[in-house]
This record gives C-alpha cells, sequence and structure tokens, in this order.
C-alpha cells in the first residue's frame, strides 16, 4: 500500500513554463517534507512544512500544506533546465522519525 | 565535515552471492535509515537503526536481509543469497534526531547493485 502518491509522475516542460507537483495521501502526518534527487545522487531535502494550511517559499519554488495534513504541492515558477530532477514528498510520521515516500515526479525542462 | 558515505557505489554479485553495503553516518549522527528505490520510483522504507539498536524493520524482507549499527564502524545492510530481484539503488540516511523536533535525514550518495 502506497501512502502517499505524487502526480503527475512525469512531466516535461520548456524552458520558462510554471509548473506544480501534487502531494496526496488518506494519512495524516506531523509534517511533510519534499526532496529532490538528481541521477546516480542521493535525495537533498528541500524543505520541511509543519503547519496546516503553511505556505514556504524557496526562490521560483512555492511548498504548500493542506489544511488537514493530508496533502501538499509543489509549484516552479518559470522553470529552468537546472530543476530538472526526481522530485519527492515524504510524509513524517507522529513520532518524527518514520517517512513515508511518494512515488515521485520525474521532471524535465527542456531548454 | 564530510556528509553520509557509502561504499561501494555500485557492487555487482551473482545469484547466491552475499552484498554487504556499508554506511559511514555524518558525525554526530546516531540514527541512520535505509530505503531502496527502482529505477523512476520514489524511496521503500526497510530499516531505522541506532547505535546497537534495530528501532523499526518493518520495511525489511524478512528473509535474507539483516542490518546492523554497531556501537564503533559504519552501518551495515547484509543481503544473503541474492536474487536478481534485488537489483536496486540502496540509500542510507542519517539524522540527529534533536528531541522535540522533525528528523532531518541527510542521504549519501547510494549503492547500486546489480545482480547478474
Amino acid at each position: 500500500t502506497q501512502l502517499l502518491e505524487q502526480s503527475p509522475q512525469f512531466l516535461s516542460i520548456q524552458e520558462g513554463e510554471n509548473l506544480t507537483v501534487y502531494c496526496n495521501s488518506s494519512s495524516v502526518f506531523s509534517s511533510l517534507q519534499w526532496y529532490r534527487q538528481e541521477p546516480g545522487e542521493g535525495p537533498v531535502l528541500l524543505v520541511t512544512v509543519v503547519t496546516g494550511g503553511e505556505v514556504k517559499k524557496l526562490k521560483r519554488l512555492t511548498f504548500q500544506f493542506g489544511d488537514a495534513r493530508k496533502d501538499s504541492s509543489l509549484h516552479i515558477t518559470a522553470a529552468q533546465p537546472g530543476d530538472t530532477g526526481l522530485y519527492l514528498c515524504a510524509g513524517v510520521g507522529q513520532g518524527g522519525n518514520q517517512f513515508y515516500f511518494g512515488t515521485g515526479t520525474s521532471l524535465t525542462v527542456i531548454p | 565535515n564530510a556528509g553520509v558515505m557509502q561504499n561501494p557505489r555500485h557492487l555487482v554479485r551473482r545469484r547466491g552471492q552475499e552484498a554487504r553495503l556499508r554506511c559511514s553516518p555524518m558525525k554526530g549522527h546516531s540514527h541512520v535509515y535505509w530505503y531502496r528505490q527502482l529505477p523512476e520510483e520514489g524511496l521503500k522504507f526497510m530499516v531505522y537503526l541506532q547505535k546497537e539498536n534495530i528501532i523499526d524493520e518493518s520495511g525489511m524482507p524478512k528473509e535474507r536481509f539483516s542490518a546492523e549499527f554497531p556501537k564503533e564502524g559504519p552501518s551495515i545492510l547484509r543481503i544473503q543469497q541474492v536474487v536478481r530481484g534485488d537489483s536496486a539503488a540502496y540509500f542510507c540516511a542519517s539524522s540527529p534526531l534533536l528531541a522535540g523536533s522533525t528528523d532531518t535525514q541527510y542521504f549519501g550518495p547510494g549503492t547500486r547493485l546489480t545482480v547478474l
């Protein structure tokens, strides 16, 4: 059973376009994290959102945590080729040290 | 401060052999997680360890797989009698686990296991 479903699974866009990636679950999490992974490397943490309804911005990336703390979205404005990678969301369990990773969204930004 | 180290980066084994994957956490981190990843997929949790203790092994297959994190030395993920289906990337992450806060994991570069 996959706790966290991400959509879309694959996304290919032109440089300069905007995009949104969704991370959905029927479970409630204490917090949610987004990672980016490049080929041949381990995931790198981008952000942690903790409060329901919270919005965090990281340059051109905007992260939102759903009010019920079951889902999240990542919005990228004016995508650049350097944004290419696998984006993973991870729900954090109540104890703070159990991580449930989503299915992943593979993003390709074409110059 | 060196990051999480994993070795080897690539490991090739024939069916029936043993695979040993090593993970050295970041300095000062006493918690280690192991994950498995198939191409274009997310990470599947396998096991969570503290020094000399297995905290959660709910994601670990019951047979052939074992993990340890001794008092001294790296954490080891051991796969006995490997089969082709074990081929995957195995990632280790370490964390300091600050009390009262959401844990932050730092991932290693992974070990890519290929079973021939």
